[in-house]
């Protein structure tokens, strides 16, 4: 089955305690990205990457890192976080990054609450 | 179930009735615009979408219309069920401004209550 995996799902964590959120794909889908979602605000893209080596930062980059070592994976990094980050994060990823719309699959959301 | 979706705009409709969803965008130079529809605990699944030369597009049971000259863009969904209920998403894509890769900018959403 075609499918975007993130994990955890759920994690509450202390400020500046670093922290992890894995991302893989099973369709061989070279652009990848990263967006968060709070209330109110819809989704805002933290980072993409074009492929494999090649990441850039999306709309909201400040305090996330990211890495593309192999295709199928692309773990986002909160190397100190900060409540500002409690939101829900979504992965994504599609074939290419000029795909069409409808080839961009949404993993099924990471909860994140820093105290 | 999440929390997105606690300070949205709810739409409540009767089970069987026709549910429209509007959205406005912001850039006139977008070239394509997609719904997207998340459940509660889920990523944002995509519906449908229509490009910018295009005023009307119509799927299964669904139909996206496009104003441009108000910058507006409406989600029609026809006899909606119960498992309509959710957040629906627009966001317009603007791939010429990113060089090329597709560049999401997402709405706000509005959550559809489906009532029996």
């Amino acid at each position: 089955e075609a499918q975007v995996t993130q994990n955890p799902r759920y994690l509450i964590t202390v400020t500046g305690k670093k922290l992890t959120v894995t991302c893989s794909q099973n369709m061989n889908h070279e652009y990848m990205s990263w967006y968060r979602q709070d209330p109110g605000l819809g989704l805002r893209q933290i980072y993409y990457s074009m492929n494999v080596e090649v990441t850039d930062k999306g709309d909201v980059p400040e305090g996330y890192k990211v890495s593309r070592k192999e295709k199928r994976n692309f773990p986002l990094i909160l190397e100190s976080p900060s409540p500002n980050q409690t939101s829900l994060y979504f992965c994504a990823s599609s074939p290419t990054a000029g795909g069409a719309p409808d080839t961009q699959y949404f993993g099924p959301g990471t909860r994140l609450t820093v105290l | 179930g999440e929390s997105v979706g606690l300070h949205l705009p709810t739409l409540s409709v009767q089970e069987g009735d026709n549910s429209i969803i509007n959205c406005a965008y912001s850039n006139s130079a977008s070239d394509y615009f997609i719904w997207y529809k998340q459940e509660s605990g889920k990523g944002p699944q995509f519906i449908i979408d229509i490009r910018s030369n295009m005023d009307k597009r119509q799927g299964q049971r669904v139909t996206v219309l496009l104003n441009k000259t108000v910058k507006h863009l409406s989600l029609q969904i026809a006899a909606t069920q119960p498992g309509d209920s959710a957040v629906y998403f627009c966001a317009e894509n603007r791939s010429w401004f990113s060089g090329g890769y597709n560049k999401l900018i997402f709405g706000a959403g509005t959550r559809l209550a489906v009532h029996p």
